[in-house]
């Protein structure tokens, strides 16, 4: 069955420092990894994602994620990090197989909150 | 480009109450979703629409129902409502079921049973 954890429900960082938001997943196949960000009382926005190819990913506000196949992770990370990066991340998976028992349904960590300080 | 919308934002009903949750999205995307949002658990999956005139559950379709009334818009329903359906609800859309498209979400629905 696919998962994926986050395993760590806050991450702090001061307001200019390097910050990594961490996920690792669980699939059969090949993973599909995505990494979304929700500001309070708004919806969920993309990010990026990981689909084939390069191991680093880059995406949206100065995000880039990471995909190690052989420790199964996606970290999240910005090299200078700003106060409006304060937010809640989730990391999401889908197992690559195709055939008509594959619904695309994406499965959704539990999100970290990451707390940029000035 | 409104992207995807969600109506009403809040809402309070009381248990046994009935109410339908309206999403719609202007992208012209082929597949949409609902699913709720609880502390610490992540988003799950309610329903899916994976093209006009296709629905299937997801993974807690238990007291809800959906329709998917044309391309652009896809209902969800409260029949009865309990106060374990209190939680915050967010319909998706993607351009398909293609496994590398990305989800787009609204704003969501704040919603209290009580």
């Amino acid at each position: 069955a696919q998962s994926v954890a986050q395993p760590e429900d806050q991450v702090n960082v001061a307001e200019g420092n390097p910050l990594t938001v961490k996920c690792t997943y669980s699939v059969s196949g090949n993973p599909y990894l995505f990494w979304y960000v929700q500001y309070p009382n708004r919806g969920l926005q993309f990010l990026l994602k990981y689909i084939t190819g390069d191991n680093l990913v880059k995406g949206s506000y100065g995000f880039e994620a990471e995909f190690n196949k052989s420790q199964t992770s996606f970290h999240l990370k910005k090299p200078s990090a700003l106060v409006s990066d304060s937010a809640l991340y989730f990391c999401a998976v889908r197992d690559s197989r195709g055939g008509s028992s594959n619904t695309g349904k994406l499965i959704f960590g539990q999100g970290t909150t990451l707390q940029v300080k000035p | 480009n409104a992207g995807v919308t969600q109506t009403p934002k809040f809402q309070v009903l009381k248990t046994g109450q009935s109410m339908t949750l309206q999403c719609a999205q202007d992208m012209n995307h082929n597949s949409m979703y609902w699913y709720r949002q609880d502390p610490g658990m992540g988003l799950r999956l309610i329903y899916y629409s994976a093209s006009e005139g296709t629905t299937d559950k997801g993974e807690v379709p238990n007291g809800y129902n959906v329709s998917r009334l044309n391309k652009r818009e896809f209902s969800l329903r409260l029949e009865s409502a309990a106060p374990s359906q209190t939680s915050v609800y967010f319909c998706a859309s993607s351009v398909g079921q293609v496994l590398s498209y990305e989800q787009y979400f609204g704003p969501g629905t704040r919603l209290t049973v009580t």
